[in-house]
């Protein structure tokens, strides 16, 4: 079947250290986005990545970092210098850029600092 | 800018009972509009979709209309059921020739309980 999965499900992290979260879709689609979560604020846009090895910041950048190195992959790592990582991060994909195309989800990773 | 803004819940109804969650937007050009459903522990799923002006997306019993004159897209649903309850959330998306990341832009999502 295809879809997204993103790993693990839940991930805990000591304050200091980068964590990895993986994204990987076997939809063959162009587009693919990292979203935050938090209780009663919705979706904040991380970073996207419209087309293999290139990406752009979201409105919420700032201690991540991104790769886009393969079509159906697009890992987010949240580094030390994220002040405030216990979120539920969900990643997501579309065909493309297109106005009308729908994003498809993953089951999300919840992060929890320790 | 561009944003979406839904009624603030939770939101609890009675099974059977007529639902209705609204939302508003702020958009340049013309976005298309989307409803997404999102249960406990999960990613969010598509609900339905409208593209333009008067278009009615419809899918498991929900509608939505895109009113381009009051900005709207209010979700409803005739009568709900126990396994509707979720937070939804309402999103538009914007041509990337009117500036657009090309990104899904997400209200602050609506909290659903329906009781026996």
């Amino acid at each position: 079947d295809g879809g997204i999965t993103q790993s693990p499900k839940y991930l805990f992290r000591k304050e200091g250290q980068n964590v990895t979260l993986s994204c990987e879709q076997n939809l063959n689609h162009d587009a693919m986005y990292w979203y935050r979560q938090d209780p009663g604020q919705g979706l904040r846009l991380i970073y996207y990545s419209q087309i293999v090895n290139d990406f752009q910041k979201g409105d919420i950048a700032e201690g991540y970092s991104v790769s886009r190195e393969k079509k159906e992959s697009f890992p987010l790592t949240v580094t030390s210098a994220q002040k405030n990582p216990t979120a539920f991060y969900l990643c997501a994909s579309s065909r493309g850029a297109g106005f009308d195309t729908e994003a498809f989800f993953g089951q999300g990773t919840r992060l929890t600092v320790v | 800018g561009n944003s979406v803004t839904q009624m603030e819940g939770p939101v609890t109804l009675s099974e059977e009972a007529f639902l209705t969650i609204n939302c508003t937007y702020t958009a340049t050009g013309y976005p298309s509009l989307f409803w997404y459903v999102q249960y406990p522990g999960e990613g969010l799923q598509l609900l339905l979709k409208a593209t333009k002006a008067d278009d009615k997306g419809s899918n498991k019993g929900f509608e939505a209309t895109y009113r381009k004159e009051t900005t709207s897209f209010h979700l409803e649903k005739g009568s709900v059921q126990v396994s509707d309850s979720a937070v939804y959330f309402c999103a538009l998306r914007i041509p990337m020739e009117f500036g657009s990341q090309g990104n899904l832009i997400f209200g602050k999502g609506t909290k659903l309980s329906v009781k026996p």
